[in-house]
């Protein structure tokens, strides 16, 4: 079935331990986004990729880092966790970084950072 | 700063009648507009979206009005079924930037009662 998986589906990690969330899409999809949804807060971009091999910046890129080797993968790299990371995370893809074409979500990883 | 901002967190609605959900948003360049359901321990996923170039998109009981001097869109929903329980984004996207991001709101949650 085509779409986008995460990995892992939620985690519970230690302050300042390194984490990778994981991001996969089968719908060979030009860009790729990470989220955070936090409650009062919404959906909150942290980075995104408008294509393989480039990244770029969101609201909230802080503590984060991103990399974009190929079409399929955009791991999102947590180096050292702190417990203000403790959110629910989402990535998403779309066929091209523009309107208006939508973006596709996964199911999300929730992290808790103690 | 907030660009996008949904007021109402919660809604109630008897089934059968209208949902009414709102979004304001502050930005006069953002130009693409959309709306994302979502339920627990889900990816949000896509429902509607409007241009600035149209007023009003309809799509089955979906429909979306957008009224550009008020920076005001609205999705509607009619009749409620009790499936709509969720939590709606609006989402904003100004496509000349060139960073052909979105910004979300925070959401609404709406309630439908049997």
């Amino acid at each position: 079935i085509a779409g986008i998986t995460q990995a892992p589906t939620s985690q519970i990690l230690a302050a300042g331990r390194r984490m990778t969330l994981r991001c996969t899409q089968d719908m060979r999809h030009n860009a790729m986004y990470w989220y955070r949804q936090d409650l009062g807060l919404g959906l909150r971009l942290i980075h995104y990729s408008n294509t393989a091999g480039t990244t770029g910046k969101g609201e909230v890129p802080d503590g984060y880092s991103v990399s974009r080797a190929n079409t399929d993968d955009f791991p999102l790299t947590l180096a050292s966790a702190v417990p203000s990371q403790t959110s629910v995370y989402f990535c998403a893809s779309s066929e091209r970084p523009r309107a208006p074409y939508e973006q596709y979500f996964g199911p999300g990883t929730r992290l808790t950072v103690t | 700063d907030q660009q996008v901002k949904q007021n109402s967190p919660s809604l109630s609605v008897q089934e059968g009648r209208i949902s009414i959900l709102n979004c304001d948003y502050t930005n006069s360049m953002f130009d693409y507009f959309l709306w994302y359901k979502k339920y627990p321990a889900e990816g949000p996923t896509f429902l509607i979206s409007i241009s600035s170039i149209k007023d009003k998109n309809e799509d089955g009981r979906f429909t979306v009005f957008l009224n550009k001097s008020a920076k005001h869109l609205s999705l509607h929903i009619v009749p409620s079924q009790p499936g709509d329980s969720a939590v709606y984004f609006c989402a904003a996207s100004d496509s000349t930037s060139g960073t052909y991001k979105y910004i979300f709101g925070t959401g609404t949650r709406l309630k439908v009662l049997a």
